[in-house]
């Protein structure tokens, strides 16, 4: 079963726009990741932030982390139409691994 | 190198067949994995190995079958699949996930589009 859960399923912006992506999650983690995914290819490893982390950096990207709400966000700011892909979060507890819902992004030029 | 290989990249195959699928990485990682994915839905987790041992199975049917010959291969033996069974099929690695303990990014190869005729 999936624990993750993501809004919105599908975002539509303008290149140069900031996309906002919401992940929330019903059980316990250690520690959540985000990929990308390209259409029927394989996932990207984006950012990964430790459950004792609220906000981490890493380009382009912004993930937040509210274990209080169980919730996660991805932002990317000033898009760009390569930035156009699926988005997952996945919460990791132990080995156990679980995908939220994704939410597909599309940045038209 | 930070790459996980797949073969076949496609596959077609029909419900009496017997096929493999394979995944080969060479980061010394001594977790495996295999998920399914089905289109515009995430990919759904099946077989962890973590060295070499088969360490979770979600249920999976077992029409199914993994094998870890060794820390670098992970095969997924394919027999009497059905239909609904057509699916990307993705393999990944990365060091044991622990409890307590760092986490461990995973690498995904691109995964095998199959399909059960």
């Amino acid at each position: 079963s999936q624990q993750g859960e993501e809004d919105p399923q599908a975002l539509s912006i303008q290149e140069g726009e900031n996309a906002t992506m919401n992940c929330s999650y019903k059980t316990s983690i250690n520690n959540l990741q985000w990929y990308r995914q390209n259409s029927g290819r394989g996932l990207v490893h984006l950012i990964l932030i430790r459950s004792n982390e609220r906000e981490k950096h890493s380009g382009r990207l912004r993930v937040t982390l509210d274990t209080s709400k169980k919730s996660s966000s991805l932002l990317i700011t000033a898009s760009r139409a390569a930035d156009t892909a699926s988005y997952f979060c996945e919460g990791i507890y132990g080995s156990r691994l679980t995908f939220g819902e994704g939410t597909q992004l599309t940045v038209n030029p | 190198d930070t790459e996980v290989t797949q073969t076949p990249k496609h596959l077609v195959m029909g419900m009496t067949n017997k096929k493999s699928l394979k995944c080969e990485q060479h980061m010394g990682h001594r977790a495996m994995y295999w998920y399914k994915q089905k289109a515009k839905k995430p990919p759904e987790l099946m077989f962890v190995y973590s060295y070499e041992k088969l360490s979770i199975n979600e249920s999976v049917p077992s029409r199914f079958s993994p094998e870890c010959p060794n820390s670098s291969l992970l095969n997924l033996h394919l027999h009497a699949l059905q239909p609904e069974d057509s699916a990307l099929y993705l393999c990944a690695s990365s060091q044991p996930q622990v409890r307590i303990g760092p986490p461990y990014e995973q690498y995904f190869g691109p995964g095998t589009r199959l399909t059960v005729t």
